[in-house]
């Protein structure tokens, strides 16, 4: 079945440290790749997009993703984290020839001082 | 600014009544659509639209209507409130092929 998986329900990780959240994806073609960022009582913002191209992606806030396709993952990265990093992340998928995305469930971040 | 633009951002509803969340994009996007985010579901598709007058069902379409007048506008009824409808709505709006821009979201609680 088609789907997007987020393996990690809840990450804490220190502030400073390094964050690795990941994503996998299971289509029969490439799609297009997006991570999102919700902060408490907020919608979601669009952190960075992958298209085609160079498989290593900047976004916004100081966040990077990967594309792997041998590995059909898209992981967000960031190499130190603030305490405003505190959030849920999305990573979703879709098609060029269709608008719908499709959601993973979501990773909630929290960050120790 | 340009955007997705959300009202009311918070609201109380009686069991039975009815209401209209609105949702308007200044930025032409042809497609919109309406999620409702509840803990531990993510997110779940209600309705969706790809441009004036076209609107079909998402996955969890039942209590809800929405139609599509013009290019800017997407509201969306709920009928006759539940309970199970207390949740928070997020409208998005795109181009073909790319990201979602995401209004901040109504939180709708059903007493």
């Amino acid at each position: 079945a088609q789907s997007v998986t987020q393996p990690d329900i809840h990450i804490t990780v220190s502030e400073g440290a390094s964050l690795e959240l990941r994503c996998n994806y299971s289509y029969g073609a490439t799609p297009y790749l997006f991570w999102y960022v919700q902060s408490p009582g907020q919608g979601l913002q669009l952190l960075l997009k992958y298209f085609s191209g160079d498989t290593l992606v900047q976004g916004i806030k100081g966040f990077e993703a990967e594309f792997k396709r041998s590995q059909s993952s898209f992981n967000l990265r960031k190499p130190s984290v603030h305490w405003s990093d505190a959030a849920e992340y999305f990573c979703a998928v879709g098609f060029s020839n269709d608008y719908k995305l499709s959601f993973g469930a979501g990773t909630t971040v929290t960050v120790r001082a | 600014n340009a955007g997705v633009t959300q009202t009311p951002k918070f609201q109380v509803l009686k069991t039975g009544q009815s209401m209209t969340l609105q949702c308007a994009q200044d930025m032409n996007h042809e497609y919109m659509s309406w999620y409702r985010q509840d803990p531990g579901m993510g997110l779940r598709l209600i309705h969706y639209s790809v441009g004036a007058g076209i609107t079909d069902q998402g996955e969890v379409p039942n209590g809800y209507n929405v139609s599509r007048s013009t290019t800017e506008d997407f509201p969306l009824r709920l009928l006759s409130a539940a309970p199970s409808q207390t949740s928070v709505y997020f409208c998005a709006s795109s181009p073909p092929g790319d990201g979602y821009t995401f209004g901040s979201g109504t939180r709708l609680t059903v007493v």
